[in-house]
């Protein structure tokens, strides 16, 4: 079975900075997604940001970096310019690719909590 | 952009009474989910659905849980003898084929 570490239970970062949040995972498929949701105080889940492990280069979404080490089964997530609104639970999530079978749902980690000081 | 809508938004119930949570996911999505979460904890996968038939289940969704799509637009969870350790947040999801998951705002459950 899949597994997947966030090892920051609680991160810190001033308002403007950048900060890494890290994320492990233990898999034996070769093919497969992984995410970054964001939940907020409201507890919506939020997609951040994903990326398909056949791909090589590294996916962005503004803000928003992933830093995906295949061999090393790292995935962590960047945010630059960090701001206020930023300021949530982060959940890296993994899920077999669906040409590969297997199971279905996302795996997730059990969260880092990102606090944005002003 | 489309959004994936759960009602009621809490629900109170009292131990040993049967619950429906109700979804509707994304029009032309053809996957549908049910997630739960546990206050202070992860994210945890209960149940996938496609073509009309469970395609997955964990280890939580055990015979006191059921789905069900009963026409073209709703996903219900069926949870028919609650217990208090079933309270939690439940969240609907939907994707299309090979798409990104989408969330609904969740229901907030509370076992009494």
């Amino acid at each position: 079975a899949q597994t997947v570490t966030q090892s920051q239970p609680e991160m810190s970062v001033q308002e403007a900075e950048t900060v890494t949040l890290s994320c492990t995972y233990d898999t034996s498929e070769s093919d497969y997604y992984l995410f970054w949701y964001k939940q907020p105080p409201s507890r919506q889940m939020i997609l951040v940001i994903r990326q398909e492990a056949y791909k090589q280069q590294n996916a962005t979404e503004n803000r928003f970096s992933v830093n995906f080490q295949k061999a090393a089964k790292s995935f962590s997530l960047k945010i630059s310019d960090s701001q206020l609104g930023d300021a949530a639970m982060y959940f890296c999530a993994y899920r077999t690719s669906y040409s590969g079978g297997g199971a279905d749902g996302l795996t997730f980690g059990k969260g880092t909590h990102l606090i944005i000081q002003p | 952009e489309p959004e994936v809508t759960q009602t009621p938004s809490h629900q109170v119930t009292q131990m040993g009474q049967e619950v429906i949570l109700r979804c509707v996911p994304i029009s032309n999505h053809l996957y549908f989910y049910w997630y739960r979460q546990i206050l202070g904890q992860k994210v945890e996968f209960l149940v996938s659905f496609y073509n009309n038939e469970i395609s997955e289940k964990s280890e939580i969704f055990d015979d006191q849980f059921s789905v069900e799509r009963p026409d073209g637009s709703n996903f219900t969870l069926k949870i028919r003898s609650t217990k208090l350790e079933d309270s939690a947040m439940y969240f609907c999801a939907s994707r299309a084929h090979e798409e990104k998951l989408f969330f609904g705002s969740g229901t907030q459950l509370s076992v009494l």
